[in-house]
């Protein structure tokens, strides 16, 4: 596609609810990254990927997160059992390869866990 | 493992005027610097970056950072700002030397210009 897309652009989910983001990233891009985003901070990274690997998930901040890009284009980032704390934006990037290129920005999903 | 620390949280200044925002970096390795904007309902959009070379940046809207190895900085500069550069602004930082791409984000400054 043209840009990073994400969806839904806001979710308001009750806690204890399984919630689900999807991010389609530009078409031709191997790597994309998944952020975290509390109000009033920057991003922080979560994960990221080379096509459907996962290299690094060091910065998911429990195992109720878990994300998937099984072919390698769109990716999932899914939260099991929400808590108010995950309540949060969460940015979804890519790039043309993982390394200096680019990353590029969707405009984030908005989480609110009541 | 790098971190940054941007040192305002906002900057509020008159259209035209000059505008510096600050950011500092830590790190054990060599580095890689940018600075993104977030323009409100939008994304984050790379401002610029130094990878390289000359350590004095520059975006194609007037902003230029420096690279200041020494103090461990890579603050934002505009001589005169308008209304439409209104955004929040992010500095970031990853490890240089490698091909890992991971971003460290600073928390953000919100700098609003003022008719």
């Amino acid at each position: 596609g043209a840009g990073v897309s994400q969806s839904p652009r806001y979710k308001v989910t009750k806690r204890g609810q399984d919630v689900t983001l999807r991010c389609d990233p530009i078409s031709s891009h191997a790597t994309l990254y998944w952020y975290q985003q509390a109000l009033g901070q920057g991003p922080e990274f979560l994960t990221y990927f080379n096509y459907e690997a996962q290299p690094d998930k060091s910065g998911l901040p429990s195992d109720r997160f878990s994300a998937e890009r099984p072919e390698g284009s769109i990716s999932t980032l899914t939260i099991q059992r929400t808590e108010q704390r995950d309540s949060a934006m969460y940015r979804c990037a890519s790039s043309l390869r993982d390394g200096i290129y680019e990353q590029y920005f969707g405009p984030g999903t908005r989480l609110t866990v009541t | 493992a790098q971190s940054v620390t941007q040192l305002d949280s906002q900057v509020p200044v008159f259209e035209e005027a000059p505008v510096e925002l600050r950011c500092n970096y830590s790190s054990s390795v060599s580095v890689y610097l940018f600075w993104y904007v977030q323009y409100p309902n939008q994304g984050l959009q790379l401002l610029l970056k130094y990878l390289s070379g000359s350590t004095l940046v520059e975006s194609i809207n007037g902003f230029e950072a420096e690279f200041n190895k020494s103090q461990t900085s890579f603050h934002l500069r505009k001589p005169s700002v308008h209304i439409s550069d209104t955004a929040e602004y992010f500095c970031a930082v990853r490890a240089g030397g490698t091909s890992y791409g991971k971003l460290t984000f600073g928390q953000g400054t919100i700098l609003t210009v003022h008719p």
